[in-house]
């Protein structure tokens, strides 16, 4: 079966611009998350989506990110202002139901923010 | 609210030797605990884990973690490196499930090296 799907790769782009991440994840995948992975560190969940709701956004800073799965299949997590700090790698991983022992990730995109 | 600490940010072992990575964590509730490799420039790939079963848990390539709930520990280990197992590793726990959350909380790993 084809894995978590995501575009781009790579980007670079200047602080206060505006930058968006694709996701999609494996057919017939219901829950979604997006994890920021900053040089150094483990991965931070930013947002669970179950279909297409919100689950637990608790740590999306919700000043300049936001995300959306609006047909409960592909998601976009959106960054406006971008600021330094921002730079990491982006990833998406999804699973079947609530079963995190079959939670697939995708290849990430790195965000570069000069 | 869930956390783990990884012991050890780089951890050397000379090849054959036995790899004992350190994770310990935090949980308001019975934990599920997870070991994820990443090798460079790839994804996250799920080693083995703990899900209130037996408590040695048998992973992939020859590795294994044993839960011990009175040590709140949940360490990697493997009886012979291997130049292959050269890879960034990450301890993680589920979230409490409140509401349906289960997103992982992730250590800040350990870069296993393998010296030859």
């Amino acid at each position: 079966e084809a894995g978590v799907a995501q575009s781009p790769r790579y980007k670079i782009i200047e602080k206060r611009q505006s930058v968006a991440f694709w996701c999609n994840p494996i057919s017939g995948h219901a829950t979604l998350y997006w994890y920021q992975q900053i040089l150094g560190q483990g991965p931070k969940l930013l947002i669970q989506f179950q279909n297409n709701g919100v689950v637990d956004d608790s740590q999306l800073p919700k000043d300049r990110f936001s995300a959306e799965r609006l047909k409960g299949v592909d998601s976009t997590l959106k960054i406006q202002p971008a600021k330094l700090e921002d730079s990491a790698v982006y990833l998406c991983a999804s699973s079947l139901s609530r079963d995190l022992q079959k939670l697939y990730f995708g290849p990430g995109t790195r965000l570069t923010v000069t | 609210a869930q956390s783990v600490t990884q012991l050890g940010s780089h951890v050397s072992v000379s090849e054959g030797a036995l790899v004992l990575l350190r994770c310990n964590y935090s949980s308001s509730v019975p934990p599920y605990l997870f070991w994820y490799v990443q090798y460079p420039n790839q994804g996250l790939q799920l080693l083995l884990k703990y899900t209130s079963a037996a408590t040695l848990v048998k992973g992939i390539n020859g590795f294994e973690a044993e839960f011990k709930k009175s040590e709140t520990s949940f360490h990697l280990t493997k009886p012979s490196a291997h130049m292959s197992d050269a890879a960034e590793y990450f301890c993680a726990v589920r979230a409490s499930g409140v509401g349906g959350a289960d997103g992982l909380t992730f250590g800040k790993g350990t870069h296993l090296i393998i010296q030859p």
